[in-house]
């Protein structure tokens, strides 16, 4: 399973947008970039998922260069309730149904 | 409505005494993944089930064992607990098409004491 490196925390201020990266070099072929929010005492919740280029959708776009080793999270305009951590998952189906959770980051978003 | 659902959701148990914790999910899906968290760390992939094939990481210890009756239920067993094992226990659910997305539980907050 590829490995994920990203930033352990970051903060921002409510109405910025807010751009998380993850590192995932040895990511394969057939390995898709999925990212989950949590919640303090709450269960990750799916936000995107992309294979290459940009996905967007109504909360969040995710920017995957040529080479796919790396990915970057855009939160447009976060507001308070966006303070949470933010995993990065990298994998396949057929990497035997695994879903492994790297570091995360957790962001901070102030009045 | 909740789709995953873990019972429950505070569990306080005694140092050596077995203890388990339930996950059922209402959206038929094939996998089902059993994580525990500890405080401010990432969700740790404990095992998983692909239908009936159980898969255990291979650091997971012996202490912890997993039953998955049917399609909708899946429970987590430990057997003795020690004060280590206190964490969030999460279950997760994924369907069977590619690379579709995964369902968590609100999880069971497990106190060992």
């Amino acid at each position: 399973l590829a490995k994920t490196t990203q930033p352990i925390s970051m903060d921002s201020y409510e109405g910025q947008e807010v751009n998380i990266t993850c590192s995932h070099n040895n990511i394969a072929t057939n390995d898709y970039i999925t990212w989950y929010q949590q919640f303090p005492s709450q269960g990750p919740r799916f936000i995107i998922q992309g294979y290459k280029t940009k996905v967007t959708n109504e909360v969040a776009s995710l920017f995957i260069p040529a080479d796919r080793k790396s990915s970057t999270l855009s939160l447009p305009r976060v507001s308070l309730s966006d303070t949470a951590v933010y995993y990065c998952l990298v994998g396949g189906f057929n990497a035997g149904n695994m879903l492994t959770f790297g570091g995360g980051t957790r962001l901070m978003v102030k009045p | 409505d909740a789709m995953v659902i873990q019972n429950p959701r505070y569990q306080v148990t005694q140092f050596g005494k077995p203890v388990t914790l339930s996950c059922s999910q209402t959206l038929n899906h094939n996998v089902m993944y059993w994580y525990q968290q500890k405080s401010s760390q990432a969700p740790k992939l404990l095992f998983h089930y692909y239908d009936k094939d159980f898969n255990n990481e291979a650091d997971t210890p012996d202490n912890f064992q997993s039953r998955r009756p049917n399609t909708s239920f899946c429970f987590l067993d430990i057997r003795s607990p020690g004060l280590g094992d206190a964490a969030m226990y999460l279950c997760a659910t994924r369907g069977r098409m590619v690379n579709t997305e995964a369902f968590f539980g609100q999880g069971t907050r497990l106190t060992v004491v």
